[in-house]
């Protein structure tokens, strides 16, 4: 049971340009999200996250959106660099209140920034 | 942020030997660690639940016997696969959290059977 779905494998797009990474969750009792970016033969390593009581985070360069009516959020990243290339996935998990263990992942995006 | 360790980084063994897995919390105390696996082009799947002072929590379909979690102290949890075989190959990845919710991971293991 997929949770928490990226449906785009891969994106591309020129350096300077914005990159804008989706995911969408399924579950209803999900209220906090979070990014991580992974290069390959490496563990995962946080980027930004929110609660579902904001609808957008903002961190430097990158940008969360939280649309939890249409159980969707993305990623934007601007502007994108070459060093931004990596698997970027997407996590959703209940609040850290709950002290709730389930963290359910999107199977990850692909990102290449062209120099 | 805080910093996990995960040792070794990779492991190459033959098929029915045990390999352990070591996941470090190095500057915070996790009472709780995850072990996750990682298959080709895919996603993280959670395999269990490593608790301090208590018996893991693996999720369905993992093998309690196969996949032996220890969490020996505050800051360790090791994952022992036993006799290993070649479908076990595959990126194991520890990770722990903090407070806030928010999860740290260690570099991920490699294991390949031969």
């Amino acid at each position: 049971d997929q949770q928490v779905k990226q449906n785009s494998p891969s994106l591309s797009v020129q350096e300077g340009r914005i990159s804008i990474l989706n995911c969408d969750y399924t579950n209803s009792m999900f209220d906090y999200f979070l990014w991580y970016k992974k290069y390959p033969a490496e563990g995962p390593t946080f980027l930004i996250s929110i609660s579902s009581i904001k609808d957008k985070n903002e961190d430097g360069r990158f940008t969360v959106f939280l649309n939890k009516s249409a159980k969707h959020l993305s990623l934007h990243i601007v502007p994108s660099q070459p060093g931004d290339s990596a698997v970027y996935f997407c996590a959703a998990r209940r609040e850290p209140l709950y002290n709730n263990n389930d963290m359910r992942f999107g199977a990850g995006t692909r990102l290449t920034v062209k120099p | 942020g805080a910093v996990v360790s995960q040792h070794p980084s990779r492991v190459i063994c033959k098929s029915g030997t045990s390999v352990k897995i070591e996941c470090r919390s190095l500057d915070f105390q996790a009472t709780t660690m995850f072990w996750y696996r990682q298959f080709p082009k895919q996603s993280l799947m959670l395999m269990a639940t490593s608790n301090e002072g208590s018996k893991a929590t693996y999720e369905q379909g993992v093998e309690k016997d196969k996949f032996l979690i220890n969490h020996a102290s505050l800051t360790l949890s090791t994952l022992t696969v036993t006799s290993a075989h070649p479908e076990d190959s595959s990126f194991y990845i520890c990770s722990a959290p903090v407070p806030s919710g928010i999860q740290y991971f260690g570099a991920g293991t490699r294991l390949s059977v031969l």
